[in-house]
Parts: C-alpha cells; structure tokens; sequence
C-alpha cells in the first residue's frame, strides 16, 4: 500500500533554534516528493519539490533532502521564526495518474 | 492563495440534506482538484478534473459528485450529507496535473449535524 508517515506528529522549538522533520514513504513508482506548509485556518503551500535524481533542494531557510533509495526525506529549518508555526506536510508523487499521496504533517509550534 | 476562491468559507449543514461547494480559479489551470482533509489523516483525493466535463473519481469519492462546465468552475455536491462528510474541504488546482504544483485554496470547513 502507498504511504507516506512524518515524524514527529508534533514538535515546539524556540524561536532562532533548527529543526527537522522526517518523512518516509513506500510510494511506487515514485516520480517526485514535495514538502508543503499549511498555516492554521489555511490551504497547503508549496515548499519544495524534488525528483529522483535531486538529494537536496533549498527553499530560504528551508532545506529538504531525499534519499531514495531508503526512502526517506527530511526538511530542516534553519533559524526559527514565529512565523515558521505550521504544519509541514510531506507529499508524494506516483508516477502516473493524479495520485498525490499526502502525509499527516507535523505539527511545529515555534516559542518566543 | 494563487487566484482560487472557495464558497463558502463556513457551512453547518443538517443530515439528508444536499450541499454544494464551490471552487473558482483565474488561472485558467487545466486541472482541478477536491480534497478532503481530517485530524490525523493527510488529505485525501475526492475528485479531480483535467477538463471541461472531464472528471475522474479519487480514493475517497463515495457520497460525493462533481460537474465542471467551465474552465473556471468545480462544484463538489454532497447529494445527501452525513456526519462523515463533517471535514474541511479543500480545492486545488495544476496547470500540468501530475508533476506540477498543486496550489490550494483556503479551505471550506462543513459541519454535518
């Protein structure tokens, strides 16, 4: 079965620390992985997104990796803003159809 | 949130009765897409359309119809709402489908009671 999990389901960090959130999939055949960030109350917006043969892709502050040959993705954030509060949502492309597969997110709340 | 509007924002809704939602595009994007999104589930695919009057089923599309009649327009109609259907909808759209860029709208949240 196609899945994508994240981890951790929730995070909190203080403003100005890094982070980084974990994704693991079983997709295929895969065509791309994107990292979305959806601010409460609102629709999913668009990070990054990398194709098989792309290992790191960097969006400012954000930086997301994939390995796919474990795969495994991961985005890390550097230097923590309020703003950064979000859930970070890992989603995965099959390599036919319209078939997005969405993970769960992860929920970050960043502190003063 | 790319030139996409959902109507309406909020909906309280009793059981049985039928509901439309709409969303509405400037982008003349060619795909368009219904998603459901509910606590500890990532979002999961209604419906989508590649077409004026093309539409396909996605995993989750029991209780649901859609109708597209212009480029701009994708109705999603509950024809008979349950409380299952209680969710927060969201509506997409891609120029390209697949491997592009999905950019949502704000989301309608639907209460069933």
């Amino acid at each position: 079965k196609n899945q994508v999990e994240q981890s951790p389901q929730s995070l909190i960090i203080l403003e100005g620390k890094n982070c980084t959130l974990q994704c693991n999939y079983t997709v295929s055949p895969f065509s791309n992985l994107r990292w979305y960030k959806q601010d409460t109350g609102r629709g999913p917006v668009s990070l990054t997104i990398m194709t098989f043969s792309e290992n790191t892709k960097s969006n400012g502050r954000y930086t997301a990796t994939l390995d796919a040959d474990t795969k495994q993705s991961s985005l890390h954030i550097t230097a923590s803003q309020l703003s950064d509060s979000a859930s970070y949502i890992c989603v995965v492309t099959l390599n036919y159809g319209q078939n997005f597969v969405f993970g769960p997110g992860t929920r970050l709340s960043v502190l003063p | 949130d790319a030139g996409i509007t959902q109507s309406p924002r909020h909906k309280v809704t009793e059981t049985g009765t039928p509901v439309t939602l709409r969303c509405h595009q400037t982008e003349n994007h060619r795909y368009m897409y219904w998603y459901r999104q509910d606590p500890g589930h990532g979002l999961r695919l209604i419906h989508y359309s590649y077409g004026v009057k093309d539409t396909d089923k996605g995993e989750v599309s029991d209780g649901y119809s859609v109708s597209r009649s212009k480029t701009e327009d994708f109705l999603l109609t509950l024809e008979s709402a349950t409380s299952s259907q209680t969710s927060v909808y969201f509506c997409a759209i891609s120029e390209r489908g697949g491997r592009e860029k999905l950019f949502f709208g704000s989301g309608t949240q639907l209460s069933v009671l």
